[in-house]
């Protein structure tokens, strides 16, 4: 079976620290796409950053980067000079094969803030 | 850009009636929609796939005929939920996927049902 864990309920950070949000999936595949994806309160989703695993790479997106470790199947978000805005629900997301563009996402992980 | 709107963002509804969320693609052709259902602190919960001109996939468990999709055109897509329950009160998400990039989908702002 395709999972995604998140098992970190909640987080929380000082306003202008770095928090790291931990992410495993389970695959069999070789390449294959990860995402992040915020809901704030108003809760549209966001997404906040793609990673191609093929990419050795982590990817980066301003104050968002990842940590991707493919062979420990590990996907955590860091986020850098947190912000009061970062404060929402952070959820991981996987695409499992064959899957016609279908998204598994995990439990998800509340962010606070604190100022 | 990848807008995605939904309509209405909230709706009340009395028990036994039917409503109907539409889900549009505002700037891009959506090759496929998918439809959520989230509730409080949780996550999302996918309830079908559906492509322009084709039947609705649903989710194992999701009753076909009490939720009813229809994708008329690569911009619209609506969701219907028919005789509905208080139990259906939830926040309905839909998505859109446009290409080339597979799996990256695009999100609606969502729509909060409460039946009476």
């Amino acid at each position: 079976a395709q999972t995604v864990t998140q098992s970190q309920p909640e987080m929380s950070v000082q306003e202008a620290e770095t928090v790291t949000l931990s992410c495993t999936y389970d695959t069999s595949e070789s390449d294959y796409y990860l995402f992040w994806y915020k809901q704030p309160p108003s809760r549209q989703m966001i997404l906040v950053i793609r990673q191609e695993a093929y990419k050795q790479q982590n990817a980066t997106e301003n104050r968002f980067s990842v940590n991707f470790q493919k062979a420990a199947k590990s996907f955590s978000l860091k986020i850098s000079d947190s912000q009061l805005g970062d404060a929402a629900m952070y959820f991981c997301a996987y695409p499992p094969p064959g899957a016609n563009s279908k998204l598994t996402f995990g439990k998800g992980i509340t962010l606070s803030v604190r100022p | 850009g990848a807008v995605v709107s939904q309509h209405p963002s909230r709706v009340i509804c009395k028990s036994g009636t039917s409503v109907k969320i539409e889900c549009r693609s505002l700037d891009f052709q959506a090759t496929t929609m998918f439809w959520y259902r989230q509730f409080p602190k949780q996550s999302l919960m996918l309830m079908a796939t559906s492509n322009e001109g084709s039947k609705a996939t649903y989710e194992q468990g999701v009753e076909k005929d009490k939720f009813l999709i229809n994708h008329a055109s690569l911009t619209l897509s609506t969701l219907t939920v028919t005789s509905a329950h208080p139990e259906d009160s939830s926040f309905y998400i839909c998505s859109a996927s446009k290409g080339p990039l597979p799996y990256e989908q695009y999100f609606g702002p969502g729509t909060r049902l409460t039946v009476t």
